[in-house]
């Protein structure tokens, strides 16, 4: 079980926008950053979005993260089949003294 | 840029011993905390360990807690992680992080067979 709730599959068609949450508590969504990571088969992981809502130069501006309380969440805008991937929350857990993940979110552009 | 390169994987046979390292570059690596955080096949990220910038201060995640050993040498910006007693549950691909920026780097392979 995942210290942070993320739900298991997530899909959209080409264009449209998608929301993918992440549920965490006050120790670790609510006190900390959030990141989240997005990773094709056979490939690491790569850094989407950092400190909440921070892109790394590369990352497309179709990518936001935002943060409210103790959940999180990740919208990709104009949604292509280049996006089919799966998509990692983290933050720290203060209490756990753990950085935390979500299990994960498998989205699938039909 | 900033770069991130594991090394060190391999297979071994449970119970033996390896050591990873993570080589970075392109930032004041003496300033970061680092972690090391690791996939198993076709599973989801888990975080391994992290160590303070100066090497005081490490945490461990308890699925390797006692058999696993973080460090640094910041004169070689080097990450390191000892792994000993190794188990076939430690098969993954192991990553080093820095802390803060959430950068990964590439992954080194660690399978554990006889």
């Amino acid at each position: 079980q995942s210290v942070l709730t993320q739900p298991p599959s997530a899909s959209g068609t080409p264009g449209q926008m998608v929301t993918i949450s992440c549920s965490g508590r006050s120790a670790n969504i609510g006190s900390h950053y959030v990141y989240w990571y997005q990773q094709f088969p056979g490939t690491a992981p790569k850094l989407l979005i950092y400190r909440d809502n921070q892109r790394p130069s590369g990352v497309p501006d179709r990518f936001s993260g935002s943060k409210s309380g103790t959940s999180a969440s990740l919208a990709i805008s104009g949604l292509r089949s280049g996006d089919e991937a799966d998509y990692y929350c983290s933050s720290w857990d203060t209490t756990l003294a753990v950085w935390a993940f979500g299990g994960g979110t498998k989205l699938t552009v039909l | 840029q900033v770069q991130l390169v594991e090394s060190g994987g391999g297979v071994v046979q449970p119970g033996r011993s390896l050591r990873l390292s993570c080589t970075a570059s392109g930032f004041s690596f003496n300033t970061y905390i680092m972690h090391w955080v690791r996939q198993a096949p076709g599973k989801g990220l888990e975080w391994v360990a992290l160590m303070s910038s100066d090497g005081s201060d490490k945490k461990y995640a308890d699925s390797v807690k006692g058999r696993f050993t973080i460090s640094r040498d910041n004169s070689k910006n080097t990450l390191y992680l000892q792994m000993s007693g190794l188990r076939s549950e430690d098969t993954g691909l192991y990553y080093c992080a820095r802390n803060g920026e959430g950068d990964l780097g590439q992954g080194t392979l660690v399978t554990v067979s006889s």
